[in-house]
């Protein structure tokens, strides 16, 4: 079956504005986690979603980063105010519960 | 809190040969998996051998074994007759079963032909 998927693929954004990237997790995972991955690092954890809610939301850095999966389903990790600092590729990944984790290709943000 | 490390940033081994990559990880829980990921330049994350702690029994698929030492928190992964295909980062992780996750920084391996 189809794998994760994120959308979109690269997205350059200049410094203050507001950013939005997709994740659509495999179908029937009710687990979606969103990390963040530095140059040259591994993926540090954001933010984890049990269906709707979020589960585990303390990895997000500051209040301007924020997560919704509305249905359970598509997640969007939202970003206000843009700074250098946050590009990196964003990584997502569903699993069942308290399973292995699957990842999509990951969304690399580039803030000028 | 959970820590992973990966000692080794940079590895190299001949086409055909066999490589081991070291973790090491931190934790006073006893239940929990760990994994190896393999990251392309693709940036893809792809799983390539998972193991619970509860099982004595080391983790293997296909050219890819685990040396799992749950006293020494050891997680070694070797994988046998290297394929240029093998070129990527890898990634040790360790995850308990309230998906609480965390990664190594990861081990860069060339495979050369």
């Amino acid at each position: 079956g189809a794998g994760v998927s994120q959308t979109p693929s690269n997205k350059v954004t200049e410094k203050g504005k507001y950013v939005e990237l997709r994740c659509d997790p495999i179908s029937g995972h009710t687990a979606l986690y969103w990390y963040r991955q530095s140059l040259g690092q591994g993926p540090e954890f954001l933010i984890y979603f049990q269906g709707t809610g979020a589960a585990d939301d303390s990895g997000l850095p500051n209040d301007r980063f924020f997560a919704v999966r509305p249905e359970g389903s598509v997640s969007t990790l939202k970003i206000q105010r843009t700074e250098r600092g946050d590009s990196a590729v964003y990584l997502c990944a569903s699993s069942l519960p308290a399973d292995t984790q699957y990842f999509g290709p990951g969304t690399r943000l580039t803030v000028l | 809190a959970q820590t992973v490390t990966q000692s080794q940033p940079e590895m190299s081994v001949q086409e055909a040969e066999t490589v081991t990559l070291s973790c090491t990880y931190d934790t006073s829980e006893n239940n929990y998996y760990l994994f190896w990921y393999k990251q392309p330049p693709s940036r893809q994350m792809i799983l390539v051998i998972r193991q619970e702690a509860y099982k004595q029994q080391n983790a293997t698929e296909n050219r890819f074994s685990v040396n799992f030492q749950k006293a020494a928190k050891s997680f070694s992964l070797k994988i046998s007759d290297s394929q240029l295909g093998d070129t990527a980062m890898y990634f040790c992780a360790f995850m308990l079963f309230n998906n609480d996750m965390r990664f190594g920084a990861g081990t860069r391996l060339t495979v050369k032909p």
